[in-house]
């Protein structure tokens, strides 16, 4: 099964934007890439996901590599409120609807 | 539109007692999946139900645990004769439809803490 690799911390300035990484070189043709984020105490929130083409929404942006082996979640201005950890997550088509999370980045907001 | 609602918000139980966790998912949905996440550990995939259907538990412990999501009603987690390794944060999501690509809505999670 394809994996995800992340930075496990990454630290922010509120106001300025946030690129938060994510490598995936054994993805497959058709893995959606997705993205949760865990706020302290809560349960995960839908971020963004794709496949080929960069997606954008009312949370972020999501710009996906050419050859599709790594994944840039975009957060354009970061707040404190934005403070959480990251997963990105590939949905693999054996693994039918489940999420398999890895350990995410650690995303630090300063003030 | 209310989003995915558990109950109880936290739960405690003696070792040997039984835990239900319920689970409404959205409005017009049908999918519904539970996580489990223990203390200082990632969130792991436990089952996947449909209305009256378990479609994937491959993340069930073999012993104790067990799910339904009735045609009418909330889905329920039931966990039997519990310990204290059963502590831990269990999360509900669900889904309007069954593929890849689409997301899935967490409710805000049941802590169950075993004493």
């Amino acid at each position: 099964d394809a994996k995800t690799t992340q930075p496990n911390s990454m630290e922010s300035n509120e106001e300025e934007p946030v690129h938060l990484p994510c490598n995936h070189s054994t993805i497959s043709g058709t893995d959606y890439i997705h993205w949760y984020r865990q706020l302290p105490s809560q349960g995960p929130e839908y971020v963004i996901h794709g496949l080929t083409s960069n997606v954008n929404n009312r949370m972020a942006s999501l710009a996906i590599a050419e050859d599709r082996k790594s994944s840039t979640l975009i957060l354009h201005r970061a707040t404190l409120r934005d403070a959480a950890v990251y997963y990105c997550i590939l949905s693999h088509r054996r693994g039918g609807n489940k999420l398999v999370f890895g350990a995410g980045t650690i995303l630090r907001v300063k003030s | 539109n209310a989003g995915v609602m558990q109950n109880p918000r936290h739960l405690v139980r003696r070792r040997g007692q039984e835990a239900r966790l319920r689970c409404s998912p959205m409005k017009g949905h049908s999918h519904v999946y539970w996580y489990r996440q223990l203390p200082e550990e990632g969130l792991k995939f436990m089952v996947y139900l449909q209305k009256e259907n378990i479609i994937d538990e491959s993340g069930m412990p073999k012993e104790r645990f067990s799910a339904e999501f009735p045609k009418e009603g909330p889905s329920i987690l039931r966990i039997q004769q519990v310990v204290r390794g059963d502590s831990a944060a269990y999360f509900c999501a669900s889904s309007p439809i069954s593929r890849r690509g689409y997301e899935q809505y967490f409710g805000p999670g049941t802590r169950l803490t075993v004493t």
